[in-house]
């Protein structure tokens, strides 16, 4: 599975868009863009995923670039409870749906 | 649907004793996992089952064994617990693309 590179840390205002990046350069033709978060010390909740097409649902909307070598993730009105560190995975679909997790982004919204 | 359930919640353990760490999911799904988190770090997985009968290691399987009892249950057992088993473990089930995954236990070895 290819890697991921996500910033640390961001914050964003409540009310406004959150807009978190990934870099996946390495990312393979069959291998999907996988965001999940994860609050506080709960498990780790899915989010949305795509493979080259842009994805929307009533979380959240996926971004990926044309070449596919990049993604952002979109929170389109942040909320308090949207504070929480964001993982962006790649990974082929289907088989054992085993997942690689990094480090994350950790996402502050600030009222 | 209680969805993945894990017990115990919490578990403090001396060095070189064992325990087994429990996970049901009531989702029908064929495929689940067990991952420890360590703290500031993502999540690593120990083992998963993509069928009722089969299991496979992972990223650290060392110092665990897993049981797929059923479809619904897939147990971790820590034969000689050790400091470095100190953690948090979730257990996760999925479908062919989501993994919905348990609240987690606190292991912590002295």
């Amino acid at each position: 599975d290819a890697k991921t590179t996500q910033p640390p840390s961001m914050d964003c205002a409540e009310g406004r868009a959150a807009n978190l990046p990934c870099n996946h350069s390495t990312i393979s033709g069959n291998e999907y863009v996988y965001w999940y978060r994860q609050i506080h010390s709960q498990g780790p909740q899915y989010i949305i995923h795509g493979l080259k097409n842009n994805e929307t649902n009533e979380m959240a909307s996926l971004i990926i670039t044309e070449d596919r070598k990049s993604s952002t993730l979109i929170l389109p009105h942040a909320t308090l409870r949207d504070t929480a560190v964001y993982y962006c995975i790649v990974r082929v679909e289907g088989g054992a749906n085993n997942l690689f997790f990094g480090t994350g982004t950790r996402l502050t919204v600030i009222p | 649907n209680a969805g993945v359930t894990q017990t115990p919640k919490f578990q403090v353990l001396k060095t070189g004793q064992s325990m087994t760490l429990q996970c049901a999911q009531d989702m029908n799904h064929n495929s689940m996992y067990w991952y420890r988190q360590d703290p500031g770090m993502g999540l690593r997985l120990i083992y998963y089952s993509a069928s009722e009968g089969t299991t496979d290691k992972g990223e650290v399987p060392n110092g665990y064994n897993v049981s797929r009892l059923n479809k619904r249950e897939f147990s971790l057992r820590l034969e000689s617990a050790a400091p470095s088993q100190t953690s948090v473990y979730f257990c996760a089930s999925s479908t062919h693309y989501e993994q919905y995954f348990g609240p987690g236990t606190r292991l912590t070895v002295t």
